[in-house]
């Protein structure tokens, strides 16, 4: 199973660009990474996946290596209400090609006046 | 559409009682799953189905059951409760097993004392 690595935390001046690190050197060619993140208290919100190209929608972008052993989230005009814990994640195929979402810490974005 | 929909928010339990957290979804998903949050930790996956009558284990199974006799519903219960499963509750659903996003209910916060 792919495993992600990033900062624990980070911080960013509001309307400058939020750029989020995320390591997955061991994923396989047909993992997806995906991109959550989580406002304190409540239930994790989808942002983004992509597969090997780059992403983007109106939420924000998504560049993956040409190796696809890392990617970064990129939010383009970080707000306060962006502060929350972004969760990269590899979806992990099992034998039944059933996927799981396997979260690990994440990092800690605190989005700055 | 509701989406994903927890109950109850909030539940106090004493040590050895017995509960099922509900969880219904009205997207028409296949896949649910049910994840445990501990404070200040990232979300670990208790129980996941892919469908009615499938069900499979996750990272943390031990003192939960679940069933899934409907697409819409997916219960979580908790047996012999203690301390160790005061946690917050997330559940969640998704399409399909790939390239789709889960979405997630607004969690139940247990305490066992």
């Amino acid at each position: 199973d792919a495993k992600t690595t990033q900062p624990t935390s980070m911080d960013c001046a509001e309307g400058r660009a939020a750029n989020l690190p995320c390591n997955h050197s061991t994923i396989s060619g047909n993992e997806y990474v995906y991109w959550y993140r989580q406002i304190h208290s409540q239930g994790p919100q989808y942002i983004i996946h992509g597969l090997k190209n780059n992403e983007t929608n109106e939420m924000a972008s998504l560049i993956i290596t040409e190796d696809r052993k890392s990617s970064t989230l990129i939010l383009p005009h970080a707000t306060l209400r962006d502060t929350a814990v972004y969760y990269c994640i590899v979806r992990v195929a099992t034998g039944g090609a059933t996927n799981k979402l396997i979260f690990g810490t994440g990092t800690l974005l605190a989005v700055q006046p | 559409n509701a989406g994903v929909t927890q109950t109850p928010k909030f539940r106090i339990l004493k040590i050895g009682q017995s509960m099922t957290l509900q969880c219904a979804q009205d997207m028409n998903h296949n896949y649910m799953y049910w994840y445990r949050q501990d404070p200040g930790m990232g979300l670990k996956l208790i129980y996941y189905s892919v469908g009615a009558g499938i069900t499979d284990k996750g990272e943390v199974p031990n003192g939960y059951n679940v069933s899934r006799s409907t697409t819409e519903d997916f219960p979580l219960r908790l047996e012999l409760a203690a301390p160790s499963q005061t946690s917050v509750y997330f559940c969640a659903s998704s399409y399909s097993d790939r390239g789709t996003e889960a979405f997630f209910g607004q969690g139940t916060r247990l305490t066992v004392v």
